[in-house]
């Protein structure tokens, strides 16, 4: 089945950096945008970045846009979610979801979502 | 960016009543809008698309309907299983920007 398991959180100081994965098996990678989404500790949902099936075009969040790389690698079925210079309002589940049509990154909604990591900012 | 702001963000229900949750956008965004159900600990899930396309599995008591700026999920007859956090989302651009969330409570 279509599954995106996501690994890599934990507990990290502020300034410091961490790198997020998320595996993807069920589907032909290599033929969807992929996406980071993050929800912090009771709060609502925030799109984090974009990443065109090829690798070709990438769009982030204005919290993150300088701080933040998405980046895939399509032979490992794996998207990176790579975090520098990490904040305290980084804190958040960040979730790994789909684009459901093939062979864009662009106005696609989401299906599915892995199960999230924690990460949390902390010193 | 498109801002999206959703309403209520928060209800009281009973099971057999009917719900209705509004989004409205800051600008045209026509029909690219989602809606998804989230339960505590889990992931978002996909209920309805292109703002009125049901997601294959969905029951059908959930509805969307909308377009342009205005937009409304309605839950027909609510289930036990139906109490959740819903949100809904555009895609008409980047960035892509969620509502806020509308959680649906047992009364």
């Amino acid at each position: 089945q279509v599954q995106l398991v996501e690994s890599g959180g934990g507990v990290v100081q502020p300034g410091r950096s961490l790198t997020l994965s998320c595996t993807a098996s069920g589907f032909t990678f290599n033929n969807y945008g992929m996406h980071w989404v993050r929800q912090a500790p009771g709060k609502g949902l925030e799109w984090v970045a974009v990443i065109w099936y090829d690798g070709s075009n990438k769009y982030y969040g204005d919290s993150v846009k300088g701080r933040f790389t998405i980046s895939r690698d399509n032979s490992k079925n794996t998207l990176y979610l790579q975090m520098n210079s990490l904040r305290a309002e980084d804190t958040a589940v960040y979730f790994c979801a789909r684009d459901k049509r093939e062979t864009t990154g662009y106005r696609s909604w989401f299906d599915p979502w892995g199960q999230g990591t924690l990460v949390t900012v902390s010193s | 960016a498109v801002r999206i702001t959703q309403s209520p963000s928060s209800l009281s229900a009973s099971a057999g009543d009917r719900v209705t949750i509004t989004c409205r956008a800051s600008q045209d965004i026509g029909t690219y809008l989602a809606w998804y159900q989230q339960k505590p600990g889990k992931a978002p899930k996909l209920l309805i698309y292109s703002a009125s396309t049901l997601e294959s599995g969905v029951p059908s008591r959930f509805s969307g309907s909308g377009s342009g700026t205005d937009f409304t999920l309605t839950i027909t007859y609510l289930q036990s299983e139906d109490f959740a956090t819903f949100f809904c989302q555009h895609y008409y651009n980047y960035p892509i920007t969620f509502g806020g969330g509308t959680k649906v409570e047992i009364k």
